[in-house]
């Protein structure tokens, strides 16, 4: 089965840039989806097809994806994007077809 | 604005079948749209359960297949999940998500809030 794999934490202060990665096998050939989960709170996405935005979502959310990484980008980070942030592909290849990373805790400093 | 809830029992017995249903509203469950279940264990990451379509067509993770049911009903404009023979194991927040996406590019692009279901005697 498909893995992804995810760093248990990041930090990062208050007004800088925070870089989440999600590491998978040729990952790039793959679309790559971000959600938003704080604490006691449904995840949210907050971007899909890579880099792409819902609506609502900040232009400082962004993502990039490439060879075996994909990365979510948030930049001028606020306190209030302290949160888990998980990675998401649809994996065709297995039969699991829905694959999430094991999640990335964001804390601001 | 699509808005998903999810409700059923908060507590289930050890070995019986945990069932909860999906209420949908402002948007019709017959549109070209699959409905998932994810859940997430106290503490842990997400695990996707299964979706369904319109038509009654689902898929599920093969390591939860054998015991889960996903069903919908169009005319109450919601979907249900069973998941029999439970243990503390299947201790969960459990959620509902409709899919969007194309071309085997599938994302969840709204969730219900969730609902905590116990495993306990």
């Amino acid at each position: 089965s498909y893995v992804l794999t995810q760093p248990p934490s990041v930090s990062v202060a208050p007004g800088q840039t925070a870089r989440i990665t999600c590491g998978g096998n040729s990952i790039g050939s793959k679309s790559v989806h971000w959600y938003q989960q704080r604490p006691g709170q449904a995840p949210v996405l907050v971007v899909y097809d890579d880099s792409d935005r819902p609506s609502g979502i900040p232009e400082r959310f962004s993502g990039s994806n490439s060879g075996n990484t994909a990365t979510l980008t948030i930049s001028r980070v606020e306190a209030g994007d302290e949160a888990d942030y998980y990675c998401q592909v649809w994996d065709s290849s297995s039969a699991h077809y829905v694959v999430f990373g094991g999640g990335t805790k964001l804390t601001v400093l | 604005q699509v808005q998903l809830q999810e409700s059923g029992p908060g507590l289930v017995k050890p070995s019986e079948t945990l069932s909860l249903t999906c209420a949908v509203s402002g948007y019709s469950i017959n549109s070209h749209h699959y409905w998932g279940w994810i859940r997430q264990s106290p503490g842990k990451g997400l695990e996707w359960i299964g979706s369904i379509y319109q038509s009654g067509y689902t898929n599920y993770n093969p390591s939860l297949k054998s015991r889960v049911t996903i069903s919908v009903d169009t005319s109450k404009n919601q979907f249900s999940l069973k998941l029999s023979s439970v243990t503390a194991a299947d201790t969960a927040v459990y959620y509902c998500a409709r899919r969007s996406g194309y071309d085997l590019d599938y994302y969840f692009d709204y969730w219900g809030q969730g609902t905590l279901v116990t495993v306990s005697s």
